[in-house]
């Protein structure tokens, strides 16, 4: 069955304290990863695609990365303002061939002044 | 760039009471559309999405419809809302299927 997971569930930093959050897949077809930010009662914003494992992308202090069974999003020296939930998406092809988008459940952040 | 457009930003329904949430979108023709419900501490779950006018493809069968009489415009509705329709409701949309998605900032929706 195709599966996203995200750990840890829930993440405090203290602010500075740099650190990483998994997303782990399990699909076939896998046509891409994405990675979202969401605040309390917003959607989801858009940070990142990645495509191909070994690819890596950055965005000040968050930078995700890829490998052919999960991505890490690496936040670097974070800052409360960085709180939030991430998520991870796959994007993969169904056995009929369409595309289908799997969401994991996110990591809540928490970065302490 | 593509903006989704979502409301109301709150919804209190009583039980088999009639739903219409409307989605609209800027920045884009023909987009992919799609509508989400998240519960908390779930991941996000597709309900419906659309490719274009007219068509609508639904992921769960469930006591929700959905609508699309313009190419930018997006509907979720229902005859009759049950308890368990409760949630958070999101219209996301594409440019195409291998384009990242763009959130509206969704709906919150309570049946009493």
């Amino acid at each position: 069955e195709d599966q996203v997971t995200q750990s840890p569930e829930a993440l405090r930093l203290q602010e500075g304290e740099s650190s990483s959050l998994n997303c782990s897949y399990t699909v076939s077809g896998l046509r891409g990863l994405f990675w979202y930010r969401q605040d309390p009662g917003k959607g989801p914003e858009f940070l990142f695609t990645l495509y191909s494992a070994g690819e890596e992308k950055e965005k000040e202090r968050l930078k995700a990365t890829l490998t052919k069974k999960e991505s890490f999003l690496h936040i670097t020296a974070p800052k409360p303002e960085d709180s939030a939930t991430y998520l991870c998406a796959v994007q993969a092809i169904s056995t009929s061939g369409t595309y289908k988008y799997i969401f994991g459940t996110g990591t809540r952040l928490k970065v302490l002044a | 760039s593509q903006t989704i457009h979502q409301w109301p930003a709150t919804l209190v329904q009583p039980v088999g009471s009639p739903l219409s949430l409307e989605c609209t979108v800027e920045g884009t023709s023909n987009p992919n559309l799609y509508w989400y419900r998240q519960a908390a501490g779930r991941g996000l779950q597709l309900l419906f999405y659309s490719v274009g006018i007219g068509q609508i493809s639904s992921e769960v069968p469930q006591n929700l419809s959905a609508s699309r009489p313009q190419d930018r415009q997006f509907i979720l509705s229902s005859k009759k809302l049950l308890l368990s329709d409760s949630g958070f409701y999101l219209c996301a949309g594409s440019r195409d299927s291998n384009q990242p998605q763009h959130f509206g900032d969704g709906t919150r929706l309570s049946i009493l």
